[in-house]
Formats: C-alpha cells, sequence, structure tokens
C-alpha cells in the first residue's frame, strides 16, 4: 500500500491564483480530511469528508473548496490564493467507525507559500 | 467544543534521559480516544500511543508510556532512554467516541535531545 500520497510536495503561488491539491488513499478509508499546520497553533481542520459525495466544513473553511467524487480521492482546492494561506497542508484518513481505534494516517504534506 | 492545550512549547533533554511532555484537554464527553503524534523534521505526522479513556490502564509502547489521568483530564507523554531520534515536534490530539469525529490537536512541543 502506499498509505496517503498528496502532490505537489512544494508549491508557490501568487496572490490571486487558484489550485488544487491533491490527495489520494489506497487503504480503503472512508473518512478523508485537510489539514493546515502553522506555527504555535497545531494542526487544523479545514475540511473533512465521511464518504464519496458527503464533504463538511472544519474550523477553518474559508478559501477552501473541497469534493469527494470517490473514496480514494479528496482533493482540496484554493479559490484566490492569499498570503494567509501560506501553511503546511496535510491529507489524512481513516476508518469511520468499528474495528481499530481511529488511527489517522497522514500524508506526507504540501509546503505552500503565497507571495 | 473541545479544547487541547500544550503548555510547554519547546522542552530539551540529555540523551539517554527520561523526560515528560504535558497536554491537557477540555470536554463534556465521557468517552473518547486521546493520541500523541511525532512529527521529526521529516514532516511525517507519526502515530507514537494512543489511550481509549474508558480504560483505567495507562498505555505504553516500548519507550513511551502516558499518565492519563480522565477526572484532571490530563494526559501526559514520557519518554524514557531518550534517544537522538526523538528529536521532534509532538502533538497531542483528541478524539470523541463516535464515527465521523474530527481529530482536535494541541498547539505542540519541540523535543530536543542532545547527545
Amino acid at each position: 500500500n502506499a498509505g496517503v500520497t498528496q502532490t505537489p510536495k512544494f508549491q508557490v503561488l501568487k496572490t490571486g491564483q487558484s489550485m488544487t491539491l491533491q490527495c489520494a488513499q489506497d487503504m480503503n478509508h472512508e473518512y478523508m480530511s485537510w489539514y493546515r499546520q502553522d506555527p504555535g497553533m497545531g494542526l487544523r481542520l479545514i475540511h473533512y469528508s465521511v464518504g464519496a459525495g458527503i464533504t463538511d466544513q472544519g474550523e477553518v473553511p474559508n478559501g477552501y473548496n473541497v469534493s469527494r467524487s470517490t473514496t480514494e480521492d479528496f482533493p482540496l482546492r484554493l479559490l484566490s490564493a492569499a498570503p494567509s494561506q501560506t501553511s503546511v497542508y496535510f491529507c489524512a484518513s481513516r476508518i469511520l467507525s468499528g474495528g481499530a481505534s481511529y488511527e489517522q494516517y497522514f500524508g506526507p504534506g504540501t509546503r505552500l507559500t503565497v507571495t | 467544543a473541545q479544547t487541547v492545550t500544550q503548555s510547554q512549547p519547546e522542552m530539551s533533554v540529555q540523551e539517554a534521559e527520561t523526560v515528560t511532555l504535558s497536554c491537557t484537554y477540555d470536554t463534556s464527553e465521557n468517552n473518547y480516544y486521546l493520541f500523541w503524534y511525532k512529527q521529526p523534521p521529516s514532516r511525517q505526522m507519526i502515530l507514537v500511543i494512543r489511550q481509549e479513556a474508558y480504560k483505567q490502564q495507562n498505555a505504553t509502547e516500548n519507550r513511551f508510556s502516558v499518565n492519563f489521568q480522565k477526572a484532571a483530564k490530563s494526559f501526559s507523554l514520557k519518554i524514557s532512554d531518550s534517544q537522538l531520534g526523538d528529536t521532534a515536534m509532538y502533538f497531542c490530539a483528541f478524539m470523541k467516541w463516535t464515527s465521523g469525529s474530527r481529530l482536535t490537536f494541541g498547539e505542540g512541543t519541540q523535543l530536543t535531545v542532545n547527545p
């Protein structure tokens, strides 16, 4: 299993540009989520999904869109990049319920800089 | 809403010694999970240890153990025989015991192990 993969690893955008961060998992996990990591603030939840076709907002959803058309993929779209979105972004997945104790598996992260 | 607090932004320890990282949380839930994640300089998030709130026995994983005090809402991580490879950011995290629950992270503690 490749686990959770994210592309790209690094990205520089200009203010106002749009882009999509890709996330895929091959563990058949129903639950997928996106976090941003900023110094001194831990990881904050942006959006999450409990299955194909179902998404919901987390703590800091403004400026981001998501969709979940398949179990495997959960892309994060930045509609109009702002310097405040400079951060490291993590995608994660886990089983939804039952079985193991809800361990969340993380991708390697994407470092995004908006100038 | 749940909150997780790590009051030690930075800590250091000598190789082979023992160090304890603190974490407190606030919740009205009775059933939940607690986690410690490690983030080395590679940026990858790695699960260190988990604790189910209904279990009175403290979780242990090799050199890592926790002191879970449910009434005090405290969940500290003890690292014994510290190694240089333990140098990392450590995050405490909370999750309710229901499917679809989100993971809430603390701010993180940067641990440096000195030779």
